[in-house]
């Protein structure tokens, strides 16, 4: 198994680019989430998904959008970007949200991204 | 410990000694708590858990110590590489799933030869 692999690792974008950032997992999870990690800030919840067709927002939503179409891909779209989005992002998943010990979070490597 | 600015508390220590990296939380109302360990680089990586019902948690060569009166958690790592050298962060929850989780800042450890 791959496990959480997410695409590109590095990108720089310019204010009002958009883009989308990949995340594929062949563990066949239903849960799938993801987060932003800035310096003293600790990990924050972007967005989620309990299941294809079914997303829902995070504690920092605003800039991004989701759509989970399968369950192996949720991917992230910035449809404009802006420089506070300048951040690491990691993409998770687990086979149920419950946060019991058998349902271990898998992160994918990151995404480091560049507005300018 | 709380980071200070955009730097992350350190914890330095010599290879085969003993390491305490510790977490202090604000809802008292958590009731599942996880540590990770993040290497430069690399994603978060799941190191252990413990639950509110319990106080003291054994995995290989890691504990989890959970006070709830004090709202305190530290992981205690035994005989420390220089492979544990990371960043380590705790994650609470009131339980009701990942969408809730709330993670600390981190602890960066560093091991020396």
């Amino acid at each position: 198994n791959a496990g959480v692999t997410q695409t590109p690792k590095f990108q720089v974008l310019k204010t009002g680019q958009s883009m989308t950032l990949q995340c594929a997992q062949d563990m066949n999870h239903e849960y799938m989430s993801w987060y932003r990690q800035d310096p003293g800030m600790g990990l924050r919840l972007i967005h989620y998904s309990v299941g294809a067709g079914i997303t829902d927002q995070g504690e920092v939503p605003n800039g991004y959008n989701v759509s989970r179409s399968t369950t192996e891909d949720f991917p992230l779209r910035l449809l404009s970007a802006a420089p506070s989005q300048t951040s690491v992002y990691f993409c998770a998943s687990s086979r149920e949200p419950s946060g019991a010990s058998t349902d271990t979070q898998y992160f994918g490597p990151g995404t480091r991204l560049t507005v300018l | 410990g709380e980071s200070v600015g955009l730097h992350l508390p350190t914890l330095s220590v010599q290879e085969g000694d003993n390491s305490i990296i510790n977490c202090a939380y604000s809802n008292s109302a958590s009731d599942y708590f996880i540590w990770y360990k993040q290497e430069s680089g690399k994603g978060p990586q799941f190191i252990i858990d413990i639950r509110s019902n319990m106080d003291k948690r054994q995995g290989q060569r890691v504990t989890v110590l959970l006070n709830k009166t004090v709202k305190h958690l530290s992981l205690q790592i035994a005989a420390t590489q220089p492979g544990d050298s990371a960043v380590y962060f705790c994650a609470e929850t009131p339980g009701s799933g990942y969408s809730t989780l709330t993670f600390g800042k981190g602890t960066m450890l560093l091991v020396s030869p």
